[in-house]
């Protein structure tokens, strides 16, 4: 069965420091993954997803099928980055995905 | 606004009442989803349609749970006999079926509360 881990419930850095949201995924398959944000009072949206290896609001995730991570990284963080984040894999037949139980991020002034 | 829209966005029950939640999705949209997210987890899935045909329900929690979107358009989830258990927020995603992996888009999610 497939499975996502965040290892990280919250995280904290500084405003222009660079900062790294890790995802750990467990597939048989060949994996979709994809990076959805939460920012305060709105709704799930879709950051990035790692077949179209572009880059959204400075972020950029890399697939690395060796260590099965796909970690979201931002050179230089900004405070209206402070949201939270979820990484997610599709999968099966419905291309449901299967979330990570998200890590809160807060860039601090 | 056309985004998916969810109604009501709150839900407060006694236990042992039934609740019904509504999802109206994007227009176009064939593929409608339901997930559960309870505090401190990422959704969780829970059934999924492609047009009226209700194609994966395996992850309903239990037979208390179902789900129905009768023309293709809207779609319901019924709790029957509610649980504490069955707290949560419930999310509707709806996406373009076309080939590969399309965006899933989402509402904006009815928190129920049972007491």
């Amino acid at each position: 069965a497939q499975r996502v881990t965040q290892p990280e419930k919250l995280l904290s850095v500084f405003k222009g420091a660079p900062v790294e949201l890790k995802c750990n995924y467990s597939y048989s398959g060949s994996p979709e993954l994809f990076w959805y944000v939460q920012y305060s009072r709105q709704r799930l949206q879709l950051l990035l997803r790692h077949i179209s290896r572009e880059s959204i609001k400075g972020f950029t995730a890399d697939l690395n099928k060796g260590e099965t991570s796909f970690h979201l990284k931002k050179p230089f963080a900004q405070e209206e980055d402070s949201a939270m984040y979820y990484c997610a894999l599709s999968s099966g037949s419905a291309r449901q995905l299967t979330f990570g139980s998200g890590t809160q991020l807060t860039v601090l002034p | 606004d056309t985004g998916v829209s969810q109604d009501p966005r709150h839900k407060i029950t006694k236990r042992g009442q039934n609740v019904t939640f509504r999802c109206d999705p994007i227009s176009e949209h064939n593929r409608l989803y339901w997930y559960r997210q309870t505090l401190g987890q990422g959704p969780e899935f829970l059934t999924y349609f492609q047009n009226e045909a209700q194609l994966e329900k395996s992850r309903l929690l239990s037979d208390r749970f179902s789900a129905e979107r009768p023309k293709g358009s809207f779609s319901t989830l019924e709790i029957q006999r509610t649980e504490q258990g069955d707290s949560a927020m419930y999310l509707c995603a709806s996406s373009l079926g076309l080939a590969g992996v399309p965006e899933q888009y989402f509402g904006p999610g009815t928190r129920l509360t049972v007491t």
